[in-house]
């Protein structure tokens, strides 16, 4: 079964200064995955998507990830944090169903809240 | 559009109650997803139409049940729910055509409360 792990439950940063959300999957094929974010109370944004291709993918809000297939990873980056930031973000890897008609069988990291201090 | 709208935004509920849970999405996807978030945890997955059929069903007690009347429209019906059910329950769409690949598209959520 697929799994994904978030080892930072909550990362603080100032604002200005570079992130990096670190995300390690496991799944027997080649992975879809997903970055998300999630404001309070609030539904999930897409900040970017990986399928195949180039390994380095941008995102929505300065955002980019970059897949390592032999590291079993999907980390987010950005390079100056801005305190609209401030949110909790989710790694998420997708599977079809069998049809191959649905590609939104998610399995979501635990998440990770990130605090941006001014 | 880009928008799955999902209503009503917030609900309480008694535990004899029977209540619904609406969710719209117009950019003609022909997969739609429930999903349930308990406070601090990640969603999980609970049910999948494909073309307006049922899917998947992540083993969700019977108090919940879904329908998808049309390709735009998904509705989760509850009854007889208990107060550990109390979550944002997440409605999400993506294309659901064949080989093709994209991303879910959620909603806002619904907060429901059971007392």
């Amino acid at each position: 079964a697929q799994s994904v792990t978030q080892p930072d439950i909550h990362i603080t940063v100032s604002e200005g200064a570079s992130l990096e959300l670190r995300c390690n999957y496991s799944y027997g094929a080649t992975p879809y995955l997903f970055w998300y974010v999630q404001s309070p109370g609030q539904g999930l944004q897409l900040l970017l998507k990986y399928f195949s291709g180039d390994t380095l993918v941008q995102g929505i809000k300065g955002f980019e990830a970059e897949f390592k297939r032999s590291q079993s990873s999907f980390n987010l980056r950005k390079p100056s944090v801005h305190w609209s930031d401030a949110a909790e973000y989710f790694c998420a890897v997708g599977q079809t169903n069998a049809g191959g008609t649905s590609y939104g069988k998610l399995t979501f990291g635990q998440g990770t809240i990130l605090t941006v201090h001014p | 559009d880009t928008e799955v709208t999902q209503t009503p935004k917030h609900l309480v509920m008694g535990m004899t109650n029977k209540k619904s849970l609406k969710c719209e999405q117009h950019m003609g996807h022909r997969a739609m997803y429930w999903y349930k978030q308990k406070a601090k945890k990640p969603p999980e997955l609970m049910f999948v139409y494909s073309y307006e059929k049922l899917s998947i069903n992540e083993s969700v007690p019977s108090r919940f049940s879904p329908e998808c009347p049309n390709s735009s429209l998904l509705n989760l019906h509850l009854h007889a729910l208990q107060p550990e059910d109390s979550a944002l329950y997440l409605c999400a769409s993506s294309q659901g055509q064949i080989l093709v690949r994209t991303e879910a598209f959620f909603g806002q959520g619904t907060r429901l409360t059971v007392v």
